[in-house]
């Protein structure tokens, strides 16, 4: 079945450091890939997207780029902000079926001023 | 106003106890999904629904049921609640197509004693 694998946290940065959020995934077909983001005590939102192969979603300072030959999808950003801190899901979805979301684990970003 | 709004956000309750989670959406979409989030486990699908007259379970359905009353709205009933359905639970729409992001509730934190 599909999954997602996505890097383990918590992840701790000082302010304007560099991200990398590692993800790997495992599908049958061609799935879309997404990025959404969890503040403290909100539901999960947007945050990029990519839905074929060497498509980059971007959003708000954040890349990823859909790499199928190695089945990834890395969330990158350059500069973190104190505003940053939040938890960050890596998801896929593929046609036909129910479509649903299959997440990874999600990754707990803290950044400190 | 929220495009997708969940109700109650908080609830605590009793083993046994009877419990409907309620789910409204004014983004016009078809499809509904129920999803649950447990810590360091990302979310897991409940239920999900194309439109009214279209109701599938997901991966974890068991001790769950659910109610597409309208087009709108889409419920979540635990019959008989145990502990280990402590959880936070989402609701999600979507247009329909994997390649279309989930639109998310704020979630309801659910405390069953």
């Amino acid at each position: 079945g599909n999954s997602v694998t996505q890097m383990e946290g918590p992840v701790t940065l000082s302010e304007e450091a560099f991200l990398t959020i590692n993800c790997t995934y495992t599908a049958t077909g061609y799935p879309s890939l997404f990025w959404y983001v969890q503040y403290p005590g909100e539901g999960l939102q947007l945050l990029l997207k990519a839905t074929k192969a060497d498509d980059k979603g971007s959003n708000k300072g954040f890349e990823a780029t859909y790499r199928k030959e190695t089945t990834s999808f890395h969330l990158e950003k350059g500069s973190v902000q104190v505003s940053d801190s939040a938890v960050y899901f890596c998801a896929l979805s593929e046609w036909g079926g129910s479509e649903k979301l299959v997440f990874g684990k999600g990754t707990k970003l803290t950044v400190n001023p | 106003d929220a495009d997708v709004t969940q109700t109650p956000r908080n609830r605590i309750t009793k083993t046994g106890k009877r419990i409907m989670l309620e789910c409204s959406q004014t983004k016009g979409h078809d499809r509904m999904y129920w999803y649950r989030q447990d810590p360091g486990l990302g979310l897991q699908l409940i239920y999900y629904s194309f439109d009214v007259k279209d109701i599938n379970k997901g991966e974890i359905s068991d001790g769950y049921s659910v109610s597409r009353q309208a087009q709108a709205k889409f419920s979540l009933s635990l019959e008989s609640a145990i502990p280990n359905q402590t959880a936070l639970y989402f609701c999600a729409t979507s247009p329909g197509g994997a390649s279309q992001p989930q639109h998310f509730g704020d979630g309801t934190r659910l405390s069953i004693l």
